[in-house]
């Protein structure tokens, strides 16, 4: 099983332009979110989606946009990228949030200079 | 709302030493608990989880006790090996907000031979 695959794995963006972080999974998981990974501060929840069609917000959302149209895959777009961007990104699946094992990405190291 | 604190680190230890890292939280209701582990490089993998109070969550010879009366769930392991070295971090999820997990900052540990 492929699990939680994310693409690409590292990127450099200029302050200013747009890209889409891709993620899927084959698990056929209701639950995905994505995560920011910045030092000292754990992972925190950008977006969540719990079910196709259905996304909601999370800790730190300014400045990204998620849709949900398949199970399978859940995009994460950066709409102008900026400095405070930098950081490695995570996407996670579950069946459920709240008693069973998340399954993450292996990440997507972002540098916005 | 919910938080998580991880004791501070990094932790450096050597071979065959005793682990423990302090994990404590805050949480409304029943919330489920979960250390996770991360080696260079890689993404976020579940190391072991505890549903209900009491509950003690075991894996790769590692521990982790659900204290309801301290809010407390730290990791211990009896003898380190070189091979656990990586961040490890608590999280919770079920409390106040459902359907996201909320993490810790995470402790780095390096185990020297």
């Amino acid at each position: 099983n492929a699990g939680v695959t994310q693409t690409p794995k590292f990127q450099v963006l200029k302050t200013g332009q747009s890209m889409t972080l891709q993620c899927a999974q084959d698990m056929n998981h209701e639950y995905m979110s994505w995560y920011r990974q910045d030092p000292g501060m754990g992972l925190r929840l950008i977006h969540y989606s719990v079910g196709a069609g259905i996304t909601d917000q999370g800790e730190v959302p300014n400045g990204y946009n998620v849709s949900r149209s398949t199970t399978e895959d859940f995009p994460l777009r950066l709409l102008s990228a900026a400095p405070s961007q930098t950081s490695v990104y995570f996407c996670a699946s579950s069946l459920g949030m709240d008693r069973v094992e998340a399954f993450f990405g292996q990440g997507t190291r972002l540098t916005v200079v | 709302g919910d938080s998580v604190t991880q004791m501070e680190g990094p932790v450096t230890l050597s071979e065959e030493a005793f682990l423990t890292i302090n994990c404590t939280y805050t949480a409304t209701g029943y919330p489920s608990l979960f250390w996770y582990v991360q080696y260079p490089g890689e993404g976020l993998q579940l190391l072991l989880k505890a549903t209900k109070a009491d509950d003690k969550g075991s894996n790769k010879g590692f521990e982790a006790t659900y204290r309801k009366e301290t809010t407390s769930f730290h990791l211990e392991k009896g003898s380190v090996q070189v091979s656990d070295s990586a961040v490890y971090f608590c999280a919770l999820a079920g409390g106040t907000s459902y359907g996201k997990l909320t993490f810790g900052q995470g402790t780095i540990l390096t185990v020297h031979p």
